[in-house]
């Protein structure tokens, strides 16, 4: 069964800085979809970012890139110049290529100071 | 716009009190599921639907029920509630099974206390 792991159950970050998160996952699957979703406090789920395993550019979304290594199986959550507002818990989720499920780590949760 | 509808968002309830917790779609979306989000556990899998009629398990079915008989509704039933279901529910929906490529859209989520 695949698993996926986010080691850092909480992160600060001082406001205009530069913070990554960590995932690893464990899959014998070679298509897969991988997903960072953020939760700020109203418990909506956000999706931040997406990456295809067969693609090998890192996929980016303005302050938010992610650094994909699947031969280690990590995806990692950089995100530059952080605000106010990218408090919340930020989930990493995998899921196989025509599969019916998203499998989550545990979350981890980003303070951002001021 | 695009929507996943939960009721109720909150609710506290008794042991073995049967309870019914709505999601409706608005997209026409095949795909539907339902997770359940515990601390240091992330999003679990309970039930989830690939059309009308067709339904399966997740990797946390135990003490729920699901039915599918529209296409845009898609009810988790709790028959005999327990302390243990506790927690946060998200129903999701997307155009086809899984991921596939296609954006996942979830509700509010519906917080449900067994006392």
């Amino acid at each position: 069964a695949q698993t996926v792991t986010q080691s850092q159950p909480e992160m600060s970050v001082q406001e205009a800085e530069t913070v990554t998160l960590s995932c690893t996952y464990d899959t014998s699957e070679s298509d897969y979809y991988l997903f960072w979703y953020k939760q700020p406090p109203s418990r909506q789920m956000i999706l931040v970012i997406r990456q295809e395993a067969y693609k090998q550019q890192n996929a980016t979304e303005n302050r938010f890139s992610v650094n994909f290594q699947k031969a280690a199986k990590s995806f990692s959550l950089k995100i530059s110049d952080s605000q106010l507002g990218d408090a919340a818990m930020y989930f990493c989720a995998y899921s196989q290529y025509g599969g019916n499920k998203l499998v989550f780590g545990a979350g981890t949760i980003l303070r951002v100071k001021s | 716009e695009a929507q996943v509808t939960q009721n109720p968002r909150y609710l506290i309830t008794v042991t073995g009190k049967k309870l019914t917790v709505t999601c409706s779609q608005n997209m026409n979306h095949e795909y539907m599921s339902w997770y359940r989000q515990d601390p240091g556990l992330g999003l679990r899998q309970i039930y989830y639907s690939m059309n009308v009629e067709v339904t399966d398990k997740g990797d946390v079915p135990e003490g729920y029920k699901v039915s599918r008989k529209e296409k845009r509704n898609f009810p988790l039933i709790l028959e005999s509630p327990s302390p243990n279901q506790t927690s946060l529910y998200f129903c999701a929906s997307s155009l086809e099974g899984g991921a596939r490529g296609n954006t996942i859209y979830f509700g509010e989520g519906s917080w449900l206390t067994v006392v």
